[in-house]
């Protein structure tokens, strides 16, 4: 069975950065074809696809927010972390992490955390 | 920048059939996976390479793609299907990962 379950932060500040972190279970990221990714959901709005890390270390980042991402990964802890530089309140959105399994050249998330909400205010 | 283009809402009668639309320029190469999401819960995943239905998804969902639109229908749809649905894929390079703006099912 897998599980994910995001933890961070729920409010920073404009400017800050913002650190979270994704623990899962029920799969191992050093097993070829397995990734984790970061989607966000703006109150009231739609997902937003913003990055994901693979087994082999490969990194995807949504190209307009590339220079603000970076996420890595800890395989003996079972964790992902994303963070993102310079916050802005339009930043304010749920953040969920998600299992991504690749086969064939295709991606597919197919189980997703509970989802933890950030909010970005002075 | 790619984009996938859904309808804001739909709305059908309990045991109707419900169809939601996804267009976008990569979809005839590119799979299509709908997510379903109620209100104040994660997404969950419903249809993943066009048409094939995860474990545990009712068999009244089912999906289909040609040319540059995929379709999720929901045949006898329940009130209990009420929620958000979203299109997910990629452009024809595989570099941009999108969803599609969302479409609220009302069943009423």
């Amino acid at each position: 069975q897998i599980t994910l379950k995001e933890s961070g932060p729920t409010l920073v500040k404009p400017t800050q950065t913002l650190t979270l972190t994704c623990t899962f279970s029920g799969f191992s990221l050093s097993t070829s074809g397995m990734g984790v990714g970061w989607i966000r959901q703006p109150p009231g709005k739609a997902l937003e696809w913003l990055a994901l890390i693979y087994w082999d270390d490969d990194k995807r980042y949504r190209p307009s927010l590339k220079s603000r991402l970076t996420i890595t990964k800890d395989t003996s802890k079972n964790q992902v972390v994303l963070t993102m530089i310079n916050m802005d309140p339009v930043d304010t959105a749920t953040y969920y992490c998600a299992h991504i399994r690749r086969t064939g050249g295709y991606e597919q998330i197919d189980y997703w955390g509970q989802g933890t909400l950030v909010t970005v205010s002075s | 920048s790619y984009e996938l283009t859904q309808p804001p809402s739909v709305s059908v009668s309990p045991g109707q059939t419900a169809r939601i639309t996804c267009s976008g320029d990569a979809l005839p190469k590119k799979y299509a996976y709908w997510y379903q999401q109620k209100s104040g819960q994660a997404p969950v995943l419903v249809i993943y390479e066009d048409s094939k239905r995860p474990s545990g998804i009712p068999e009244r969902f089912s999906g289909s793609s040609s040319g540059t639109m995929a379709t999720l229908t929901i045949s006898g749809a329940q009130v209990e299907d009420e929620a958000d649905y979203y299109c997910y894929s990629t452009d024809s390079s595989g570099n941009h990962r999108v969803f599609g703006g969302g479409t609220k099912l009302s069943v009423l």
